[in-house]
């Protein structure tokens, strides 16, 4: 069935450190594909989402592309900041399995001074 | 700002016993999700409601979860009985029309069964 795997943490990096998670995806079409932000405390948001190949999905200065051909959509920052410590989670939705999300097993990133 | 609203935060219940979970998604959406996920993984699919009906429940294990959405409103999720392997946090979220992607989520209900 479909499946995301995303690099394991905890990810500890610096302030204005650059980030790149992981993400890699099994599915047998072409599924949309999510970045979502778990901020401690709080619910699970939508980061981003780019729903077809090449294409790029940015917010609030994190970016992910859609790479068929790697079948990866891994999420990168430029320069992160303490306020970005959270969860991330990739997850796609492919509509011929039921229209449902699946998520990877999370990341956990924790940025200091 | 509307929200997704759960009760309780955190719950601490002895296996064998009943638990269970209240939602009150954000006024008007059709659509509720519950979700379950384990520490260290990503949230599961365990229901689906449009209005009052259930879409999709394939994912609940029925002979001790349910859940219902009576008025097509705010929704319980209960389990009986509880076992050690459901500590979990459960996620509620809801959306005005369908497409999981378009959900808001609620900070969830931290369960532990001790």
């Amino acid at each position: 069935g479909d499946s995301v795997t995303q690099m394991e943490g905890p990810v500890t990096l610096s302030e204005e450190a650059f980030l790149t998670i992981n993400c890699t995806y099994t599915a047998t079409g072409y599924p949309s594909l999510f970045w979502y932000v778990q901020y401690p405390g709080e619910g699970l948001q939508l980061l981003l989402k780019a729903t077809k190949a090449d294409d790029k999905g940015s917010n609030k200065g994190f970016e992910a592309t859609y790479r068929k051909e790697t079948t990866s959509f891994h999420l990168e920052k430029g320069s992160v900041q303490v306020s970005d410590s959270a969860v991330y989670f990739c997850a796609l939705i492919f509509t011929g399995g039921g229209n449902k999300l699946t998520f990877g097993t999370g990341t956990q990133l924790k940025v200091e001074l | 700002e509307a929200e997704v609203a759960q009760s309780p935060r955190y719950k601490i219940t002895e296996k064998s016993q009943a638990v269970a979970f209240w939602c009150d998604p954000i006024s008007g959406h059709a659509t509720l999700y519950w979700y379950r996920q384990i520490l260290g993984q990503g949230p599961e699919l365990l229901v689906q409601f449009q209005d009052e009906s259930v879409v999709d429940d394939s994912q609940l294990p029925k002979d001790r979860f349910s859940a219902e959405r009576l008025k097509g409103v705010d929704s319980t999720l209960k389990i009986q009985p509880a076992e050690l392997g459901d500590s979990a946090m459960y996620l509620c979220a809801s959306s005005l029309r369908q497409g999981p992607e378009k959900a808001f989520f609620g900070q969830g209900t931290r369960l532990t069964v001790v």
